[in-house]
């Protein structure tokens, strides 16, 4: 079974300070995604890492895939109260053609 | 048009009642899920419509029933719930089938049941 873990659970930080968010695999990943879930919304997707090694940046989010595809790493800097959401990584589980997600995230950037 | 439009947003039924989550795309996207979100925790899959075909049911009771009528529409009638299913319920859709590309989220309907 493919399992992804994320840490931490949760987080409550002030603004303007930074995080980084994990995601750990024992399985290894053709492909990793990063959602944002805001209260009351959707996930909305942020990227898609698919080579092992490769960064890939959003304004403040750099997002990071595991040399070995099995662990990605998200890093937010100088938070913002509007990054608050839960944050869901997600892997393609290959032969189930199902997405796998994470256990969450929830991040509360204090003003 | 970028978008998955899901209602109602909200929805209150009772254990005896029967109603339909309804979900609209029109991307053109070929694969559409159904997906159940408990607060704070992620996602859980519940069905897939692959092509208009239901390709995955991940042992949902029968009393949730899903039809996809057509490419841009999906439905999930509901029948005689329990409490423990009020959630969030969220449709998705994709280009193709499989998580490969990504999926584009509609806001969900709220369900409580009573």
């Amino acid at each position: 079974t493919q399992l992804l873990e994320q840490s931490p659970q949760f987080l409550s930080i002030q603004e303007g300070e930074n995080l980084t968010v994990y995601c750990n695999s024992s399985s290894v990943f053709s492909s990793l995604q990063w959602y944002r879930q805001e209260p009351g919304e959707g996930p909305v997707l942020l990227v898609t890492v698919v080579t092992g090694g490769e960064v890939k940046k959003l304004k403040r989010l750099t997002f990071q895939f595991g040399d070995a595809r099995k662990d990605s790493s998200l890093h937010i800097t100088a938070a913002q109260p509007g990054d608050t959401g839960l944050y869901l990584c997600a892997g393609d589980g290959g032969a189930t053609n199902k997405l796998i997600f994470g256990t969450g995230t929830l991040l509360a950037v204090q003003p | 048009d970028t978008e998955v439009t899901q209602t109602p947003k909200h929805l209150v039924m009772g254990m005896t009642n029967k109603k339909s989550l309804k979900c609209e795309q029109h991307m053109g996207h070929r694969a559409m899920y159904w997906y159940k979100q408990k607060a704070k925790k992620p996602p859980e899959l519940m069905f897939v419509y692959s092509y208009e075909k239901l390709s995955i049911n991940e042992s949902v009771p029968s009393r949730f029933s899903p039809e996809c009528p057509n490419s841009s529409l999906l439905n999930l009638h509901l029948h005689a719930l329990q409490p423990e299913d009020s959630a969030l319920y969220l449709c998705a859709s994709s280009q193709v089938p499989g998580p490969a590309y990504g999926y584009t989220f509609g806001s969900g309907t709220r369900l409580t049941v009573v």
